[in-house]
């Protein structure tokens, strides 16, 4: 079946140790997103990627970043990890084409990181 | 920016009771979806929908484009349709769509 999906389910890091999240798509989708949702709170769009363009959301923290090397995955690196940034870290793919079924989003299972 | 807002925010009802989440949004839109995430767990896409109603086994959804207004109801509740349910619109950006989440509705189905 056609998928996203997001690796590792679970990360632990230290305060300040670079970690990497990755997200792939069998989809053949346009658009990739990164949203980070903390709890009991909406997710909150990151960035986003229209093929190679990439798009930051004004009030992302420089402290996030991603690559998207192709069309199947995309990456978000956080380079400096704080408590405040542990939260479930969600991928979704759109394939941005003509109509409502353009819009769709589907999404990763996510993966939630714990910031110790 | 269009503003969602959820009805209830917890709501706890015995298994085979019918739910109503209700949505309202701020600013004329295309499409609506709705959306399911179980504690911990990604988020799960239930509907999206643009008109009139749609049913996928016991969950239907409706919405009213002239009034800004969705339902998500559950006929013959179940404990395993304990979730989060969130409602969100579409939202354009750079050659894509953002979703505008509402709060969500916590549900809790009791055997």
């Amino acid at each position: 079946d056609a998928m996203v999906i997001q690796n590792p389910r679970y990360q632990v890091t230290q305060f300040g140790k670079p970690v990497t999240l990755s997200c792939s798509q069998t989809l053949n989708h346009n658009v990739m997103y990164w949203y980070q949702q903390k709890s009991s709170q909406a997710p909150k769009l990151l960035f986003h990627y229209y093929d190679k363009d990439f798009n930051n959301e004004a009030d992302t923290p420089d402290n996030f970043q991603s690559r998207r090397p192709n069309t199947s995955f995309c990456f978000l690196d956080i380079r400096s990890p704080g408590l405040g940034d542990a939260a479930m870290y969600l991928c979704a793919t759109s394939s941005a084409g003509t109509g409502l079924a353009g819009w769709e989003q589907f999404f990763g299972p996510g993966t939630r990181l714990t910031v110790l | 920016k269009n503003e969602v807002e959820q009805s209830p925010q917890n709501l706890t009802a015995q298994e085979g009771e019918f739910i109503t989440i209700n949505c309202s949004y701020s600013v004329g839109i295309s499409a609506l979806h709705w959306l399911q995430q179980h504690p911990g767990g990604g988020i799960v896409s239930l509907f999206m929908l643009s008109s009139g109603k749609k049913k996928h086994g016991r969950l239907i959804a409706t919405i009213n484009i002239q009034e800004k207004h969705s339902s998500l109801h559950i006929t013959a509740s179940h404990p395993r349709d304990s979730a989060v349910y969130i409602c969100a619109v579409p939202e354009p950006i750079q050659g894509a769509q953002k979703l505008v989440f509402g709060q969500g509705t916590r549900l809790t189905i009791n055997p």
